[in-house]
């Protein structure tokens, strides 16, 4: 399976500041995603990353939130902005594999204060 | 859009006891269902995947099923040991490598 590599792998933010999270892999990937997982939940997918294009947003995600870029096959990031301490979470990224299985780089854990 | 129910919130087993996860989704054009472990502080980890045109797939000590007719498929862990203790995700989506819908997560403790 890919290699997956997220930066960073935590951070402590104060509200009403932005943090830009990067997500790498190591081949080519067609699907990327961005989740978000609240303390002791489950995972909600926050948007498709797509590369060429806008992302695509799931109900109760906007883009003003959490803008996404995708430059290329390798690489995308997801900001998120105006934080608040309900943006807490760990924010993780995933990929489809070549049999469209999906795998997960380490997450961001946010804390926001 | 697709709902994804899973029981139960918690399981506690005795090792070497089976251990068996359920989930029921709602939409019909669901066709791939895989199932995640994550231990404390980690990623998710894809342990087993089935896809629509299936019912069983086996990997060693664990086992998933799928009944598309009641919209409802398990996991079951057998002989469990203490290093199966972590938190199990069910998903579903319409096609594999599409979006995953997750269930709200098992936290099974295996008991030594």
């Amino acid at each position: 399976s890919a290699v997956i590599s997220q930066k960073p792998s935590r951070d402590i933010c104060q509200r009403g500041t932005s943090l830009t999270i990067q997500c790498q892999v190591d081949s080519q990937v067609t699907m990327m995603f961005w989740y978000r997982q609240q303390p002791g939940q489950s995972l909600t997918l926050i948007a498709t990353a797509n590369q060429g294009s806008e992302a695509t947003y799931e109900s109760g995600f906007v883009i003003d939130k959490f803008p996404i870029s995708r430059p290329n096959l390798t690489f995308s990031t997801l900001t998120v902005s105006n934080m608040s301490p309900e943006d807490s979470s760990i924010y993780l990224c995933s990929v489809a594999g070549p049999s469209y299985e999906q795998y997960f780089g380490p997450g961001t854990r946010l804390t926001v204060t | 859009g697709e709902n994804v129910e899973q029981h139960p919130s918690t399981l506690s087993v005795q090792e070497g006891d089976s251990a068996v996860i359920k989930c029921t989704y709602s939409d019909s054009a669901s066709n791939y269902f895989p199932w995640y472990k994550q231990e404390l502080g980690k990623r998710p980890q894809l342990i087993i995947d089935i896809r629509s045109n299936v019912g069983e797939k086996k990997d060693q000590r664990i086992a998933v099923t799928l009944n598309k007719t009641a919209k409802h498929f398990s996991l079951h862990i057998t002989e469990t040991q203490p290093e199966d203790s972590a938190v199990y995700f069910c998903a579903a989506s319409r096609a594999a490598g599409n979006k995953l819908t997750f269930g709200g997560g098992t936290r099974v403790l295996v008991k030594p």
